[in-house]
């Protein structure tokens, strides 16, 4: 009875390689983000989608593409990964854009870049 | 400047005391403000919301606000080394939330 799902929970690929992340939400909520969090935990906001729109997008290299073929659903394509991809990549979701809007966390997905 | 800063710690408490966990923020347009703890090797889970000046009691988790100085805080009563965990303050910035770097925090038995 997941409430954020993740797939895969790790992720180990070679430089140059296209990989992508998948994200489900079955709380009914109207946004979903993406995080990525790096060797020294920094929790740092990628993108987020309200309602299949992309809302925000962080200064993300433009290798980064999210989709959200719908509300319950972000996807994350990476192309050409690089070494300094490598990190820990969350999903989230909240009720709607925030301001007083708790976010809830999928469990992440650990990509390597060798 | 950081937007939102928290001690790294770690900060170490014997079971049974009381742990202070302090953020400050940059923003004074800030309105919402929560607290994750994340267990190594887990995702961050929610275990505070604090939107107004004042403290919010959640059985043995208190956050306590003060927007004029700019600083936010979480007291964790009666000390478990269940809660050994890195605690995240996170502050929204307009459409978004910008997390501290966080709290490492210890209880030993």
């Amino acid at each position: 009875d997941t409430a954020v799902s993740q797939t895969p929970k790790y992720l180990v690929t070679q430089m140059g390689n296209d990989k992508s992340i998948k994200c489900e939400q079955n709380l009914g909520h109207d946004t979903m983000y993406w995080y990525k969090q790096d060797s020294k935990k920094f929790l740092k906001i990628m993108f987020s989608y309200n309602n299949k729109e992309l809302i925000i997008n962080e200064t993300v290299p433009n290798r980064f593409s999210p989709k959200s073929p719908d509300k319950a659903h972000l996807n994350l394509h990476i192309n050409s990964l690089e070494l300094g991809d490598s990190a820990v990549y969350f999903c989230a979701s909240s009720q709607e854009l925030l301001l007083f809007y708790e976010q809830y966390f999928g469990p992440g997905t650990r990509l390597t870049v060798t | 400047q950081k937007e939102v800063e928290q001690n790294s710690g770690p900060l170490s408490v014997p079971e049974g005391a009381i742990a202070s966990l302090n953020c400050t923020y940059s923003d004074r347009g800030s309105q919402s403000f929560f607290w994750y703890r994340q267990y190594s090797g887990k995702s961050p889970e929610l275990i505070m919301s604090i939107y107004s000046n004042g403290d919010k009691e959640d059985g043995r988790f208190t956050a306590q606000l003060n927007k004029a100085s700019q600083y936010v805080s979480l007291l964790i009563r009666d000390s478990q080394p269940s809660d050994s965990a890195t605690y995240l303050c996170a502050v929204d910035n307009t459409d978004k939330l910008i997390f501290g770097t966080g709290t490492r925090l210890q209880v030993f038995p």
